[in-house]
C-alpha cells in the first residue's frame, strides 16, 4: 500500500466509448502525475499537476483529458481511443514537483485494453 | 526524450549471486533514483543518490554514481527469488520532472 489508489485496476473499452481512470492519494502531496507504460517502451510522462494546476503536458493527444479537482484526486478521461493506447496507466504523487530529494509514489496502475 | 538507459535489458542469475545493473544518462542531474517494479504493478522507490554523492547503501542495495561518466550502478547482493522484478533508474535531468529508462528485467533463479 503506497498511499496512491487507482481505479479501476482493469478496463476494457471500445474505440467509441468514454471512460475515466481515477486516482486518489492519501499522502498530503501537492503534485500528481499520469504516466503511460507500454510494452518495450520507457515509462512515458503524460501530465503533471502541481497544486491542482497543470504544469506539464507531454504532447499527449487530446483523446486523453486529465482533470485535477483538488490536490488529492486526479482523473484521466478517455474518449475515442485507439488500440495502440492499450497500456498500463500509472498515477503517482510527490510532495512537490521540485525534485530535489523528492520521491515519487506510484499507484498500482490501471490496465487499459482498447478493442 | 529518454534520459536514463539501463543496461543490461535483461539479467538472469542464480539465487545468492550478486546482480549489477547500470544506468547511463545524458544531461546533468541533481539526483538519480532507482525504482523497482514487480510484474504488472506500480513502481516502488528504492534509493536516491544526489549528484554530490558517489556511493549509497540501503540494506542489500548499493548504488554508485559517477557524474563524470554520467552513469550509475545498482548492486543487489545475495539475491533472493523475491528480488525478481524490473529495475528502473530515473533522473531529473536538471528539470522539474523525473524521466525513466526502459528498465532492466531481473530474474533470480532458485
Amino acid at each position: 500500500e503506497t498511499g496512491v489508489t487507482q481505479t479501476p485496476r482493469h478496463l476494457v473499452m471500445g474505440m467509441t466509448n468514454k471512460k475515466s481512470l481515477k486516482c486518489e492519494q492519501h499522502l498530503g502531496h501537492n503534485a500528481m502525475y499520469w504516466y503511460k507504460q507500454s510494452a518495450k517502451k520507457p515509462l512515458e510522462l503524460m501530465f503533471v499537476y502541481n497544486f491542482k494546476e497543470q504544469t506539464e503536458n507531454n504532447s499527449v493527444p487530446s483523446r486523453f483529458s486529465p482533470e485535477c479537482p483538488n490536490s488529492s484526486h486526479l482523473f484521466l478521461h478517455l474518449h475515442t481511443l485507439q488500440p495502440e493506447d492499450s497500456a498500463l496507466y500509472l498515477c503517482a504523487s510527490s510532495p512537490e514537483t521540485a525534485l530535489d530529494g523528492n520521491t515519487i509514489y506510484f499507484g498500482e496502475g490501471s490496465w487499459l485494453t482498447v478493442v | 526524450s529518454q534520459q536514463g538507459e539501463e543496461d543490461p535489458q535483461a539479467l538472469s542469475i542464480q539465487e545468492g549471486e550478486n546482480a549489477t545493473m547500470n544506468c547511463s544518462y545524458k544531461t546533468s542531474i541533481n539526483n538519480l533514483q532507482w525504482y523497482r517494479q514487480n510484474s504488472g504493478r506500480g513502481l516502488v522507490h528504492l534509493i536516491l543518490i544526489r549528484s554530490n554523492e558517489r556511493e549509497k547503501h540501503s540494506g542489500r542495495l548499493r548504488v554508485t554514481l559517477d557524474t563524470s561518466k554520467k552513469s550509475s550502478s545498482l548492486l543487489i547482493t545475495a539475491s533472493r527469488a523475491a528480488d525478481t522484478a524490473s529495475y528502473f533508474c530515473a533522473t531529473d535531468g536538471g528539470a522539474q520532472k523525473l524521466v525513466f529508462g526502459q528498465g532492466t528485467r531481473l530474474t533470480i533463479n532458485p
